[in-house]
């Protein structure tokens, strides 16, 4: 079992463009979710999603993020538009419904 | 919603020394307790965990109590060696509502020799 997949690991991107951050849970888990971490501090949550769901998305901010798990594929956390303050590792997590396995993050960098 | 409030930020023991890392929650619903040591540029990664039905859990140098009375839960690490060198999240959360985890600010261990 290959664990939590995240990548990239480390993305950079200009004010303006455009962030996607991918993510692949474990084998098995159907629950997915995306927290972020800013420098030198928690883990805050940001959204819950299962498979075509988004269970839980009161942590994401209301414009420019947006998240998704297809029924094929990875889960994507999208950034649009990015600021400097978009600048932060992002960490997905995945469960079989209890529990949590992270993935090792991409750290974010806006220049 | 909950709120997780962790003390200390920094922690700086002697090799060999305990440290005891605490944290108090709000939500009385929380009943799932997990500890997270990250080092520098890594993952959180799960290093111990207790549910509200039981008051203490050991796992070597390792152990959490939990009070659920008075809604606090504490991490301690005796025999401390380099390695335990991180940073420390406690975390809490509702199991069956959405598995949401709340996290602590996080403590700063430093082991020193």
């Amino acid at each position: 079992n290959a664990g939590v997949m995240q990548n990239p690991r480390h993305l950079v991107r200009r004010r303006g463009q455009e962030a996607r951050l991918r993510c692949s849970p474990m084998k098995g888990h159907s629950h997915v979710y995306w927290y972020r971490q800013l420098p030198e501090e928690g883990l805050k949550f940001m959204v819950y999603l299962q498979k075509e769901n988004i269970i839980d998305e009161s942590g994401m901010p209301k414009e420019r993020f947006s998240a998704e798990f297809p029924k094929e594929g990875p889960s994507i956390l999208r950034i649009q538009q990015v600021v400097r303050g978009d600048s932060a590792a992002y960490f997905c997590a995945s469960s079989p419904g209890q529990g949590y396995t992270f993935g090792s993050g991409t750290r974010l960098t806006v220049v | 919603g909950e709120n997780v409030e962790q003390h200390p930020s920094t922690l700086s023991v002697q090799e060999g020394d305990s440290a005891v890392i605490k944290c108090t929650y709000s939500d009385s619903a929380s009943n799932y307790f997990p500890w997270y040591k990250q080092e520098l540029g890594k993952r959180p990664q799960l290093i111990i965990d207790i549910r509200s039905n039981v008051g203490e859990k050991k796992d070597q140098r390792i152990a959490v109590t939990l009070n659920k009375t008075a809604k606090h839960f504490s991490l301690h690490i005796t025999e401390t060696q380099p390695e335990d060198s991180a940073v420390y999240f406690c975390a809490a959360m509702v199991t069956g509502g959405g598995n949401k985890l709340t996290f602590g600010t996080g403590t700063q261990l430093k082991v020193e020799l």
